[in-house]
């Protein structure tokens, strides 16, 4: 079975200071990997993903995630954060051939200080 | 481009009362999804479709869940009766199709309050 972790609950950084989000997974195969952001009272909207090819995969507002196959991990990262990037963060695993059923992480909330 | 639509956004009802929710994908898309989200347990899938049809409900709690998709542009979750520990914010999802790269597309969810 997948499973995801995401072992930071919550992360405090400055406006401006670069951000990296942990994620690992357990997964027998090569997966499909997500990262995708909670705004409160809001959806789950896709930031990036990972099928296959560049282990560098870009994302919008700026994110980008890297894939390392050896450590198991999908850690998320951004340069310089700004104030409206605070929000609740998740990292998902989907099983090809498997309806594409989605694991989530258990999240990590960013909030961000002036 | 319209996304996933659920209605209503927020449900305050007492226990026992019966509680439906409801979905609109997006247009195109073939397969729907339905999760749970709480603090506790985080977000949960509990029922999917493809081409309105349930491929898998071993997510849905208990008998008191159901849901349904008449036609593709539909679907409904429904507990009866409902309990306290029911509440929770509860999302509907879409993709393109089963089986392929394609990402979920998540609705802004349904915060039901069992009173």
């Amino acid at each position: 079975a997948q499973s995801v972790t995401q072992p930071d609950i919550h992360i405090t950084v400055s406006e401006g200071a670069s951000l990296e989000l942990r994620c690992n997974y357990s997964y027998g195969a090569t997966p499909y990997l997500f990262w995708y952001v909670q705004s409160p009272g809001q959806g789950l909207q896709l930031l990036l993903k990972y099928f296959s090819g560049d282990t560098l995969v870009q994302g919008i507002k700026g994110f980008e995630a890297e894939f390392k196959r050896s450590q198991s991990s999908f850690n998320l990262r951004k340069p310089s954060v700004h104030w409206s990037d605070a929000a609740e963060y998740f990292c998902a695993v989907g099983a090809k051939n498997a309806g594409n059923m989605l694991t989530f992480g258990g999240g990590t909330r960013l909030m961000v200080k002036p | 481009d319209a996304g996933v639509i659920q209605s209503p956004r927020h449900e305050v009802t007492e226990m026992g009362q019966e509680v439906t929710l409801r979905c609109k994908p997006i247009s195109g898309h073939n397969s729907l999804f339905w999760y749970r989200q709480t603090m506790m347990r985080g977000l949960e899938l509990l029922i999917y479709f493809n081409n309105n049809v349930p491929i898998d409900d071993s997510g849905m709690p208990e008998d008191r869940f159901s849901a349904k998709m008449p036609n593709a542009s539909f679907s409904t979750l429904k507990i009866q009766p409902s309990e306290p520990r029911d509440s929770a914010v509860y999302f509907c999802a879409s993709s393109l199709e089963l089986d392929s790269n394609q990402p979920q597309h998540f609705g802004d969810g349904t915060r039901l309050s069992i009173l």
